[in-house]
């Protein structure tokens, strides 16, 4: 199993320029989720999923949008870039809900640099 | 608002010392609370994680040390060797579907 796979490494991109941060797992998880990591904040949910066709905001959703449209892919969008969303983005998988004692798995993440 | 108060931000510690890293949460809901490892250029990692049933849980030479009434809880890591120079997060779950994870402690384990 590759796990939780996300593309790409890293990206550089101008204020307002739009992209989709891709992620997919093989592991047949229904539970998906975007993180974002910024130094002296930890990590912060932006969207999850609790299923294909099933998304929800978590704790920083602004300026994001996510779809789920297979159980495997979830990707993230953003529609116009703002230096404020420099940051390293992870997505992670797990069985169950987040709220549970199920492991959540994390993958290598992506490096988004705006200007 | 800080859900879970993480510290210290930074940790050095000889090899073979005790590291120590604490955590602190407010809400009583909180009924999981997992920590997580993470090398550099990497995702994070489960490492150990308690419900607040047990006071501790050891697996190796990771223990989670969990007071309820102080809603406290640490991860001590007993002869620290340099590969467990990592970021390390704690995180706490259990209402919704959200985790909620501390700022990080960056421990360096010196030779």
């Amino acid at each position: 199993n590759a796990g939780v796979t996300q593309t790409p490494k890293f990206q550089v991109l101008k204020t307002g320029q739009s992209m989709t941060l891709q992620c997919a797992q093989d592991m047949n998880h229904e539970y998906m989720s975007w993180y974002r990591q910024d130094p002296g904040m930890g990590l912060r949910l932006i969207h999850y999923s609790v299923g294909a066709g099933i998304t929800d905001q978590g704790e920083v959703p602004n300026g994001y949008n996510v779809s789920r449209s297979t159980t495997e892919d979830f990707p993230l969008r953003l529609l116009s870039a703002a230096p404020s969303q420099t940051s390293v983005y992870f997505c992670a998988s797990s069985w169950g809900l987040a709220g549970t004692t199920d492991t959540q798995y994390f993958g290598p993440g992506t490096r988004l640099t705006v200007l | 608002q800080q859900q879970v108060k993480q510290s210290p931000q930074s940790l050095i510690v000889q090899k073979g010392g005790i590291s120590i890293i604490n955590c602190a949460y407010e809400n009583t809901a909180f009924d999981y609370f997992p920590w997580y490892q993470q090398f550099p250029g990497k995702g994070p990692a489960l490492l150990i994680a308690i419900r607040p049933d047990v006071s501790e849980k050891k697996e190796g030479r990771f223990t989670i040390s969990f007071n309820k009434s102080a809603k406290q809880f640490s991860l001590h890591i007993m002869d620290s060797q340099p590969g467990d120079s990592a970021t390390y997060f704690c995180a706490a779950s259990g209402f919704g579907n959200q985790f909620y994870f501390g700022t990080g402690t960056s421990l360096t384990v010196i030779p």
